[in-house]
């Protein structure tokens, strides 16, 4: 069992809609991280929150760390085929920077 | 861009055979890891390194020993590889902030 949960595993949706994809854990972390991933290449971080409650906009992305640090969420508005990709959320635990990354979620965006 | 570089890009290995993969930092940063990609399971942490010679088990350590000799180098061993060990092997470091992970091109390794 991943420490880290995300859902949906997989998610395709049509350019111009909306969709939310979600990071879940029964544990407490300092920080949270959603990377993306395209084919062949290795994960690019799109943002960091480490606050509870902290809301973080990036263009059209909007990133949400749970109250409690326990969980977060990715909603992209108006969705491009650009935004295509395996999308990784990722938390540290324990002081030693022993980074997890959740189970993941593969969007695609027909055009 | 951070430089990490692993090699070999692509392996094809026999089962039984011990296999090495390399990851080389050039950012100084003194936190690395192997991750291990399969469909369905994102990445998941194999053995990560805090410092020279500190290193520590991931989730999905059996079957595999890492060691770090020096700052910008951090190696994976398979001691005998097995078919459930093919897949794509990324390497990453945490820099100094700890705010991003930053990662190589992967190993895409295939044992038959």
């Amino acid at each position: 069992t991943q420490l880290l949960e995300q859902s949906p595993q997989f998610l395709s949706i049509q350019e111009g809609e909306n969709l939310t994809v979600y990071c879940n854990s029964s544990s407490v972390f300092s920080s949270l991280q959603w990377y993306r991933q395209e084919p062949g290449e290795g994960p690019v971080l799109l943002v960091t929150v480490v606050t509870g409650g902290e809301v973080k906009k990036l263009k059209r992305l909007t990133f949400q760390f749970g109250d409690a640090r326990k969980d977060s969420s990715l909603h992209i508005t108006a969705a491009q085929t650009g935004d295509t990709g395996l999308y990784l959320c990722a938390g540290a635990l324990g002081g030693n920077e022993k980074l997890t990354f959740g189970t993941g979620t593969r969007l695609t965006i027909i055009p | 861009d951070a430089g990490i570089t692993q090699s070999p890009r692509h392996k094809v290995t026999e089962t039984g055979t011990p296999v090495t993969l390399r990851c080389h930092q050039t950012e100084n940063h003194r936190y690395m890891y192997w991750y291990r990609q399969d469909p369905g399971h994102g990445l998941r942490l194999i053995h990560y390194s805090y410092g020279v010679k500190d290193t520590d088990k991931g989730e999905v350590s059996d079957g595999y020993s890492v060691s770090r000799s020096k700052t910008e180098d951090f190696l994976l061993t398979l001691e005998s590889a097995t078919s459930s060990q093919t897949s794509v092997y990324f390497c990453a470091t945490f820099g100094l902030l700890g705010l991003e992970a930053f990662f190589g091109q992967g190993t895409r390794l295939t044992v038959v």
